[in-house]
């Protein structure tokens, strides 16, 4: 099946820095990527979905320019936290949409855990 | 637009017994639904979708769900439930021509032994 990579799969960081996280779909292209964010215990929340080549749409209250989405090849979009606080600590799930083949279905990356100290 | 609902916080069966997870969703159009199972610290594992077709859909790990369009439902269920089952469940739905999936909350699995 579809698989999809996430690098790093942990980073914890201090208070100010920026934070790149990868998100990688290792044996297909995808057009499309989103990027969650998931809270102990809660669902995933959709933060921005991403097109290759063009500028990413984000979901109503995700700051865009906090969370820088590039999404610069069919097989990578990156998410850089900029300037990342506590309450940003979080767990980032991206996933990838595959169309191709009558198939229409996400697959998501195993996620990466951002501590911001 | 759309929403889904899995009115469950947690539901406990007893390994070896049929279990089911409860879905109901809104949406315009026909819904394309989707199960996924996520474990502690993991990303999400796809398990089945429905799109068109047959209403009863059978994935991975021999889980199957049932799309019921008149009670707007997408039950996911299992004839025999293994301890390894346990873990957190979500069902989402797209809806047609739009990108995104729309999870809901999540429903814990804890299979007893």
């Amino acid at each position: 099946g579809a698989v999809v990579s996430q690098h790093p799969s942990w980073v914890i960081c201090k208070s100010g820095t920026s934070v790149k996280i990868e998100c990688r779909s290792l044996d297909f292209q995808a057009t499309t990527m989103f990027w969650y964010r998931q809270f102990p215990k809660q669902s995933l929340m959709l933060m921005a979905t991403s097109n290759e080549g063009s500028k990413a749409t984000y979901e109503q209250g995700v700051e865009k320019d906090k969370f820088l989405i590039n999404h610069a090849s069919l097989t990578l979009s990156t998410l850089t936290v900029t300037s990342a606080h506590p309450e940003d600590s979080s767990f980032y799930i991206c996933s990838a949409r595959v169309e191709a083949g009558g198939s229409d279905t996400q697959y998501f990356g195993p996620g990466t855990r951002l501590t911001v100290l | 637009a759309q929403s889904v609902a899995q009115p469950e916080d947690q539901v406990n069966v007893a390994e070896g017994n049929p279990l089911t997870v409860k879905c109901t969703y809104s949406v315009s159009g026909n819904p394309y639904l989707f199960w996924y199972v996520q474990y502690p610290n993991r990303g999400l594992q796809f398990l089945l979708k429905y799109i068109t077709g047959d209403n009863l859909v059978k994935g991975s790990y021999g889980f199957e769900a049932e799309f019921n369009k008149s009670q707007t439902s997408f039950h996911l269920k299992k004839p025999s439930a293994l301890v390894s089952d346990s873990a957190l469940y979500f069902c989402a739905v797209r809806a047609p021509g739009d990108d995104k999936i729309i999870f809901g909350k999540g429903t814990r699995l804890h299979i007893l032994p």
